[in-house]
């Protein structure tokens, strides 16, 4: 079974406009951490944002927040007032606590910010 | 974070050809990682870099394809062995913070092979 899914491969919004990538995710072990990352075109992988299982709070980094459902086990990224420089590749990770660190990743959804 | 970078940062190589990939980091780290992300695909584990000892590798990887240095904790390699075509892809070098709440990646080694 796929660990990490993200079911929505192209995404379009418009600039300026708000934005909700989706993520869910599947586990058994009761501490896992969850990411995401910004694929420009360049390759590089870009660290977003990070929420640890036991978290209270949804993460937020600047534009970025993370919709935190534990009990749905989802973990969507929302990007508020899309800029054209947000045009990319995004990934949601996870990592479980017995990985030694290792990360798993979805498929990735291709934002696209329409002027 | 971490400043990590990476040697090449892209390759045109031969067909039976090796090609070494570099990876440097600025402070040090116990994990290091290596992934492979094929055109169009999403990231996969190669193998975790250990310090003084074998890497480990995952499912599908070995270690005669891809082997693998970590001579100290903020420097390591992996070489693609005789490559082929389908080994053209992005390689990037990946460390974890030491909380372990944020993990950073290189800029990447765009590697093709004909």
């Amino acid at each position: 079974a796929q660990k990490i899914t993200q079911t929505q491969p192209g995404m379009f919004v418009q600039e300026k406009e708000a934005v909700t990538l989706d993520c869910t995710y599947d586990t058994s072990d009761p501490s896992y951490g969850l990411f995401w990352y910004k694929q420009p075109s360049s390759g590089e992988m870009i660290f977003l944002i990070y929420q640890g299982s036991y978290d209270q709070q949804n993460a937020t980094e600047g534009r970025y927040s993370l919709n935190f459902q534990k009990a749905r086990k989802s973990a969507n990224l929302v990007i508020s007032a899309s800029q054209l420089g947000d045009s990319a590749m995004y990934f949601c990770a996870m990592r479980e606590s017995g990985s030694a660190r290792q990360l798993t990743f979805g498929s990735g959804t291709q934002l696209t910010v329409l002027p | 974070s971490a400043v990590i970078s990476q040697k090449p940062s892209r390759d045109i190589c031969q067909r039976g050809t090796s090609l070494t990939i570099q990876c440097q980091v600025d402070s040090q780290v116990t994990m290091m990682f290596w992934y492979r992300q094929q055109p169009g695909q999403s990231l996969t584990l190669i193998a975790t870099a250990n310090q003084g000892s074998e890497a480990t590798y995952e499912s599908g990887f070995v270690i005669d394809k891809f082997p693998i240095s970590r001579p100290n904790l903020t420097f390591s390699t992996l070489t693609v062995s005789n490559m082929s075509p389908e080994d053209s892809s992005i390689y990037l070098c990946s460390v974890g913070d030491r909380r372990g709440y944020e993990q950073y990646f290189g800029p990447g080694t765009r590697l093709t092979v004909t």
